[in-house]
């Protein structure tokens, strides 16, 4: 069962405008939630989180929101740049005894045009 | 700061062959972890470590084994590959348990088994 699921294979915006990356789960154990940045022949990068006990997380063009009755968080990215165009992977960590394991989505590759 | 480090980049296997890939990490992490990465499928763990000399099983260990014998290393390993087994494998690390600690990823082993 896929417990975290990212909707969207693709997304494509325009400079400057915002970007709206979508993520839905299904295991209310999950407590923090991350977003992951993926260039091509890259490792993941660490891009933001947000505690379960929060429902907003800011660092500059980067929010992320979290709505728990949905069991649904969005990444915004505000304003987008060329940069941004990578992929992006929601990810999610649960309350267990060993480890810290991450259940990642599928993730969506974003374009951001000039 | 080499961050983590994984050997090799590229391999070509035929079926039933074996390798050892090789995960470093220069940043003192208890934690360590194996992921596959197939397309549009995001990233799934196959192994974790949450110290040395120990190892668990993820999501899809099936056909592979591990060791940390060094607290900077870990070691996945294929003893008869297989081309389900034809991936992405990324290795990661991480400070400590919890959701608040990201993991730190190398830069993937592109692996095809022909």
């Amino acid at each position: 069962d896929q417990q975290v699921k990212q909707n969207s294979p693709s997304l494509s915006v325009q400079e400057g405008r915002i970007s709206i990356l979508n993520c839905d789960y299904t295991n209310s154990m999950f407590d923090y939630f991350l977003w992951y940045k993926k260039y091509p022949a890259e490792g993941p990068t660490f891009l933001i989180s947000i505690s379960s006990i929060k429902d907003k997380n800011e660092d500059g063009r980067f929010t992320v929101f979290l709505n728990k009755s949905a069991k649904h968080l969005s990444l915004h990215i505000v304003p987008s740049q060329p940069g941004d165009s990578a992929v992006y992977f929601c990810a999610a960590s649960a309350r267990e005894t060993s480890g810290s394991r991450l259940t990642f989505g599928e993730g969506t590759q974003l374009t951001v045009n000039p | 700061n080499a961050g983590v480090t994984q050997t090799p980049k590229f391999r070509v296997l035929k079926t039933g062959q074996s390798m050892t890939l090789l995960c470093a990490q220069d940043m003192n992490h208890e934690y360590m972890y194996w992921y596959r990465q197939d397309p549009g499928m995001g990233l799934r763990l196959i192994h974790y470590s949450v110290g040395e000399g120990t190892t668990a099983k993820g999501e899809v260990p099936d056909g592979y084994n591990v060791s940390r014998l060094k607290k900077q290393n870990f070691l996945l390993g294929l003893e008869s590959a297989a081309p389900s087994q034809t991936s992405v494998y990324f290795c990661a690390s991480s400070y400590a348990r919890g959701g608040n600690q990201p993991q730190h990823f190398g830069d993937g082993t592109r692996l095809s088994i022909l």
